[in-house]
């Protein structure tokens, strides 16, 4: 139990475009998720926490109108990257809280596999 | 905002050997977490902890909640080239129980020569 998916697990973008990534609660649900940005060789930055039915809370010095979050249902929330330009360039990955999964604490976080985003 | 001091950066054992690393934060934590992270992947659970004092093994892994509340450690025994990876520790602060982010540690890359 407690499985999160990530879609695509990458994608190459030219600058100025907009990119979508998709993040998935396969067995549970999760009326929390949060997105992490993680640059080569460091640790994972939290961006911020997306909460089904309300916005989302932005961690200091990401940006709202940026990074758009969508928590659309229980099971997804979506992070669209408007108008990449190169130094968007990272890997981003999802977690969430396993909430109503047997055996499992709210306060741990299960993550997604990832989706690396390469801006030209 | 919250940092946790993760130590080593990094360590190249041979396999057989024991490995300790362990992370200490300024202030109190409800919660420490402990990841595994391999190349191109999102970070694994290994283990969680979430009493002061409490001692929980997985496997080869054992891992320990500080009485302090403020560091928590992973020893990994006997290892194998497969522990070869990035370990994250991650902690809750103690600041309500609705508060569910983690803070991660820099992480400890972990090398096994065969």
């Amino acid at each position: 139990g407690a499985v999160v998916s990530q879609h695509p697990s990458w994608v190459i973008c030219k600058s100025g475009t907009s990119v979508k990534i998709e993040c998935r609660s396969l067995d549970f649900q999760a009326t929390t998720m949060f997105w992490y940005r993680q640059f080569p060789k460091q640790s994972l930055m939290l961006m911020a926490t997306s909460n089904e039915g309300s916005k989302a809370t932005y961690e200091q010095g990401v940006e709202k109108d940026k990074f758009l979050i969508n928590h659309a249902s229980l099971t997804l929330s979506t992070l669209t990257v408007t108008s990449a330009h190169p130094e968007d360039s990272s890997f981003y990955i999802c977690s969430a809280p396993p909430w109503g999964t047997s055996g499992r604490s709210p306060y741990e976080q299960y993550f997604g596999p990832g989706t690396r985003l390469t801006v030209t | 905002g919250q940092q946790l001091n993760q130590s080593p950066q990094s360590m190249f054992i041979q396999e057989g050997e024991d490995v300790s690393m362990n992370c200490t934060s300024s202030s109190i934590f409800n919660t420490w977490l402990w990841y595994k992270q391999d190349p191109g992947e999102g970070p694994v659970l290994l283990i969680a902890l979430y009493k002061a004092g409490e001692l929980t093994s997985n496997g080869r892994l054992t891992a320990q909640f500080g009485i302090t509340r403020k560091d928590s450690f992973l020893n990994i025994s006997a290892s194998i080239p497969s522990d070869v990876g990035i370990y994250f520790c991650a902690g809750r602060e103690n600041s309500g129980g609705s508060n569910y982010k983690l803070t991660f540690g820099k992480g400890t890359l972990l090398t096994v020569n065969p």
